[in-house]
Parts: C-alpha cells; sequence; structure tokens
C-alpha cells in the first residue's frame, strides 16, 4: 500500500519561504518521477514541478519557476519542494503525487499578511 | 500550457451513464496515450480512477471506463450511484521529455 506524507505547510508572510516534504513508503521511491500539484481553495489542479526518478531532470510550471525548487533523497524516500518569494497566489492545498498517480493528503500552505 | 476543457458540471438519475469529456490538442492529449482520470469528494485528496486512457486501477470499479479520439478524452460512468457524486479531472502529459502534466478545469457530477 502506497503511502505518501506530505508536511511543512503553514501560514506564511509574504516574500516569505517554505520547505515541504513528502515521505514516501510502500513502492520504489526510485522507480517513479514524482510531481507537486497544488489546489487552491475552491479550485481546480495546478501542475506545479516534477522530478525525474533519479532526481537529474526537473521542470516548473511558469507560474513558480525560478521561486520553487524541487528536490528528492532516494536514500530517504522523500519528496521537497522549496518555496520562495512565496505571493498570495500561492495559498493552496499543495500534494505529492507519483508518476503512477498515487497521491498524498497534502499540506496547506496560506500565503498572507 | 492551456488547460484541458472539461465540461463544468453533468448530472445524471442513479443507475443511468454519463460520460464527461476532456479536449486537449495534438501536443498533449492527442499526442500520448497517458490520459489519466482522476475523482476528488469534498475535503479529500484526489484519487486514481483510470491510467493510460483506458486502465482502471486495482480496486477501482468496472462501472468506470476511459476513452479517447483524437484530441478528446472520455470517461463514462455506468450505473451511476450517489457515491459517485464528485468532482472529476482530467490529466494528460503536455510533454513526454519534460514530463510536464497539464490537467482539465473539473467537472462536478451530480446525482440527482
Amino acid at each position: 500500500q502506497v503511502q505518501l506524507v506530505e508536511s511543512g505547510g503553514g501560514v506564511v508572510q509574504p516574500g516569505r519561504s517554505l520547505r515541504l516534504s513528502c515521505a514516501a513508503s510502500g513502492l520504489t521511491f526510485n522507480d517513479y518521477a514524482m510531481y507537486w500539484v497544488r489546489q487552491a481553495p475552491g479550485k481546480g489542479l495546478e501542475w506545479v514541478a516534477v522530478n525525474s526518478n533519479d532526481g537529474s531532470n526537473k521542470y516548473y510550471a511558469d507560474a513558480v519557476k525560478g521561486r520553487f525548487t524541487i528536490s528528492r533523497d532516494n536514500s530517504k524516500n522523500t519528496l521537497y519542494l522549496q518555496m520562495n518569494s512565496l505571493r498570495a497566489g500561492d495559498t493552496a492545498m499543495y500534494y505529492c503525487v507519483t508518476s503512477y498517480g498515487d497521491w498524498g493528503q497534502g499540506t496547506l500552505v496560506t500565503v498572507s499578511s | 500550457q492551456s488547460a484541458l476543457t472539461q465540461p463544468a458540471s453533468v448530472s445524471g438519475s442513479p443507475g443511468q451513464s454519463i460520460t464527461i469529456s476532456c479536449t486537449g490538442t495534438s501536443s498533449d492529449v492527442g499526442g500520448y496515450n497517458y490520459v489519466s482520470w482522476y475523482q476528488q469528494h469534498p475535503g479529500k485528496a484526489p484519487k486514481l480512477m483510470i491510467y493510460d486512457v483506458n486502465n482502471r486501477p486495482s480496486g477501482v470499479s468496472n462501472r468506470f471506463s476511459g476513452s479517447k479520439s483524437g484530441n478528446t478524452a472520455s470517461l463514462t460512468i455506468s450505473g451511476l450511484q450517489a457515491e459517485d457524486e464528485a468532482d472529476y479531472y482530467c490529466s494528460s502529459y503536455a510533454s513526454s521529455s519534460t514530463l510536464e502534466w497539464v490537467f482539465g478545469g473539473g467537472t462536478k457530477l451530480t446525482v440527482l
């Protein structure tokens, strides 16, 4: 049974930083590309970033490019999202997702002064 | 990249069948056999219902089926049940070389 547990969300002021983590279990972590997907309150799903299975390739949505960094530690079965220069528009539930389509429960990020 | 186009809402009575469409372009839906469908109940995480256009994960009811024609993918739910009432999202690769995903705007299914 695949389990993905996100953490690190919270309330943060505009311009500040936050680091999200996603601990994975029940799968061979380094077999999967890993994604961050977000959902603003009352809105649809939005792809944020992806990291290839070996960590070598990283791609970002235009809305976060240059501000967010995705990374992974395959020895710890953990995915990360470093979020800098946060804006009100980044307020959302952030989900960790495997390339197969398994989702975590999400961690809520609120950017507000 | 632009989001895939889904109807905002669909409805049906218990026992009926409904179909939700997901329209993209030849650069996403039409270009890859990697369309997925997700079900999301209020306050819950999305759940994979269909992957690779027409494959069901273990444990998903065979009342759910997927298909694709050209740039449009479809999710069909037969024998509607009250528990099927939820939001449904499609997704596709936007680029297989960069592994980017693109999502549809979501469809609210109401079981009357």
